[in-house]
């Protein structure tokens, strides 16, 4: 079956844009989650969802950043006013569930550059 | 697509040979880990992964080693293969065992040269 799927792959924005970035999860996995990748480093925890509701959402860096999955499935990632720290590759992820021995499948990402 | 980890340390080794990935983690508190290939352009792949009441675990190929004494996590590989190049994270979870929040390390880059 299909994996986790993100779209765009790539993004370039000017300084001060709002940009959308979309996860569509693994069919059935009812939790997901965002990550931040900037280069040279380990993904960076942003948020995560379980069904509709965002369980955690501790890692989104200021109030710039919202994400949301209204329906249980499709989520977005959301960004105002852009800055130029905010380029970076940012990585979704699903799993059927939390709790034990539940596997994460993560996306390609999204590589949004922010000129 | 976009190289990870451009500065990264780096394991260079050769077709055949065993590897192994050595890892420091922060939280003494942490019960679950797990290891990721990250190849370019793509997203973390789950490789393996272990509890805090285990001290080693294998896998096809692939064996981690936990020493929670040191707070030290490993992957080995067998036979390493040039399919095996790649950048390999490991992550630790709180104290609980849900996979909800992973903590990345900061990563190494595998070479496999032929």
């Amino acid at each position: 079956g299909a994996g986790v799927s993100q779209t765009p792959s790539n993004k370039v924005t000017e300084k001060g844009k709002y940009v959308e970035l979309r996860c569509d999860p693994i069919s059935g996995h009812t939790a997901l989650y965002w990550y931040r990748q900037s280069l040279g480093q380990g993904p960076e925890f942003l948020i995560y969802f379980q069904g509709t509701g965002a369980a955690d959402d501790s890692g989104l860096p200021n109030d710039r950043f919202f994400a949301v999955r209204p329906e249980g499935s499709v989520s977005t990632l959301k960004i105002q006013r852009t800055e130029r720290g905010d380029s970076a590759v940012y990585l979704c992820a699903s799993s059927l569930t939390l709790g034990q021995n539940t596997e994460a499948f993560f996306g390609q990402g999204t590589r949004l550059t922010v000129v | 697509g976009e190289s990870v980890g451009l500065h990264l340390p780096t394991l260079s080794v050769q077709e055949g040979d065993n590897s192994i990935i050595n890892c420091a983690y922060s939280n003494s508190a942490s019960d679950y880990f797990i290891w990721y290939k990250q190849e370019s352009g793509k997203g973390p792949q789950f490789i393996i992964d272990i509890r805090s009441n285990m001290d080693k675990r294998q896998g096809q190929r692939v064996t981690v080693l936990l020493n929670k004494t040191v707070k030290h996590l490993s992957l080995q590989i067998a036979a390493t293969q040039p399919g095996d190049s790649a950048v390999y994270f490991c992550a630790e979870t709180g104290p609980s065992y849900n996979t909800d929040k992973l903590i990345f390390g900061t990563g190494t880059r595998l070479q496999v040269f032929p």
